[in-house]
Parts: structure tokens; C-alpha cells; sequence
């Protein structure tokens, strides 16, 4: 069984400094994990993933994740906030070893918001 | 990049109306495709996975005859929401995974659907 924690429903913070969004994750296998994030009435756009290379993940729009083994987390960070940013983000775990396309297990969802 | 098209994007009918939504991938073959449903302010939550050529796997709870999947080519999966009622208005997203099951699923970008 696989389970995801987003250890916090909202984060605010303002434009320019650092975003942390906090993701554990529970597996039985090595897991396939991907942050998603998620613009209103829109469907979900992939940040990043991690398949078991790298343990420093670098994804799109200057946004980057670590996968800890040891502290089961893939925590989602960026140096400087854009107002763009704002939105709704996911942390998801595909378990069945490395296969990042089968059934994937969302988190509660982190809603960033930026303030100017 | 591979893209999921979803169609219509938003929806507004009548209670007792059966309703359509389609979901291609746009430049790739998807011989899974996913069907999700997201409450506001909410995560995800898988419906159903659907397979090309043969009959969806509904998840626990979801009522079979009441949202029918239609699999019928690599590049097209259609989810019907028969005999509509205002608790079945919702946010539905779907995603396709490649024949490569090591790319991530890609998403639709949703399609809200409203029950009067």
C-alpha cells in the first residue's frame, strides 16, 4: 500500500522568497514520486519526478525536490517565489517499483499563495 | 511533450441529461487512460482505469452503470455520466499513460461539470 502526507493544506508567502512544501510519502516498493501543480479549472501540469536517479530533482520553473529515503520525504522547493506560482500543488507516489506511469496516489494538495 | 486534450471543458445541463466527456492523447497512444473526480478544494480521486479494448476497472464505491467508459482506440477514452443529478456536479479530470509505462500520465485539462 502506498499513502502521501502534504504536511500542510496552505502556504503563504511573499514574492521573492523561498517556497517549501512539505510531502511524506509511505511505500512497500521504491516509489515513483512527481509534483504536480494545479492552475483553477485547469488539469495538472508535472513539475518534476523522481524514478530512482538523481535524489535531487530539478523540474520546471526553477522549482526543485529531494527524495530522503531515510526520512520518507520528497519535499517541493524554489529559491524565489513568482506571483505566477500561486496554485494548488500535489505530491503523488506510484508504487510497483519503477514504473512512473501506473496508478498514482495523490496528496491532500498544498495551496500556495503569493503574496506581493 | 505529449498532450491530453479534454472535451468539453465545461458543462451545464439539466438534472436527468446524460452527459459525455471525451479524452485524447493529441501525439502519443495511451493504452491506459485514467478518469479522476475532484470535489472543490479537494484532491483527486480515482474513478475508474480505463484499457484499450476491454472493460474499465472502477475503484470501490463508483457506480458502474451510472459513469460508463468507453475505450475504443489507443488514443481515445470517453467517460458518460448517465441520468446526471446535481450530486454527480463536479470537477473530472483524465489522463493518459503511454505505451512507454515509464513516462508519467499526462493530464486533460478537466472538465467541470454542473447539474441543475
Amino acid at each position: 500500500a502506498q499513502s502521501v502526507t502534504q504536511l500542510d493544506s496552505h502556504v503563504s508567502v511573499s514574492e521573492g522568497t523561498p517556497v517549501l512544501l512539505r510531502c511524506n510519502y509511505s511505500s512497500s516498493y521504491s516509489p515513483s514520486l512527481f509534483w504536480y501543480v494545479q492552475h483553477p479549472n485547469k488539469g495538472l501540469q508535472l513539475l518534476l519526478k523522481y524514478t530512482s536517479a538523481a535524489t535531487l530533482v530539478k523540474g520546471i520553473n526553477g522549482f526543485e525536490a529531494e527524495f530522503k529515503k531515510s526520512e520518507t520525504s520528497f519535499h517541493l522547493t524554489k529559491p524565489s517565489a513568482h506571483m505566477s506560482d500561486a496554485a494548488e500543488y500535489f505530491c503523488v507516489v506510484s508504487d510497483r517499483g519503477r514504473n512512473a506511469g501506473n496508478m498514482l496516489t495523490f496528496g491532500g494538495g498544498t495551496r500556495l499563495m503569493v503574496k506581493p | 511533450g505529449a498532450v491530453v486534450s479534454q472535451h468539453p471543458s465545461r458543462v451545464i445541463c439539466k438534472s436527468g441529461t446524460s452527459v459525455k466527456i471525451e479524452c485524447r492523447s493529441l501525439d502519443f497512444q495511451a493504452t491506459t487512460m485514467f478518469w479522476y473526480r475532484q470535489f472543490p478544494k479537494q484532491s483527486l480521486m480515482l474513478m475508474a482505469t480505463s484499457n484499450e479494448g476491454s472493460k474499465a476497472t472502477y475503484e470501490q464505491g463508483v457506480e458502474k452503470d451510472k459513469f460508463l467508459i468507453n475505450h475504443a482506440s489507443l488514443t481515445l477514452s470517453t467517460l458518460t455520466v448517465t441520468s446526471a443529478h446535481p450530486e454527480d456536479s463536479s470537477f473530472y479530470i483524465c489522463s493518459a499513460r503511454e505505451v512507454d509505462s515509464n513516462q508519467p500520465q499526462h493530464f486533460g485539462d478537466g472538465t467541470r461539470l454542473s447539474i441543475l
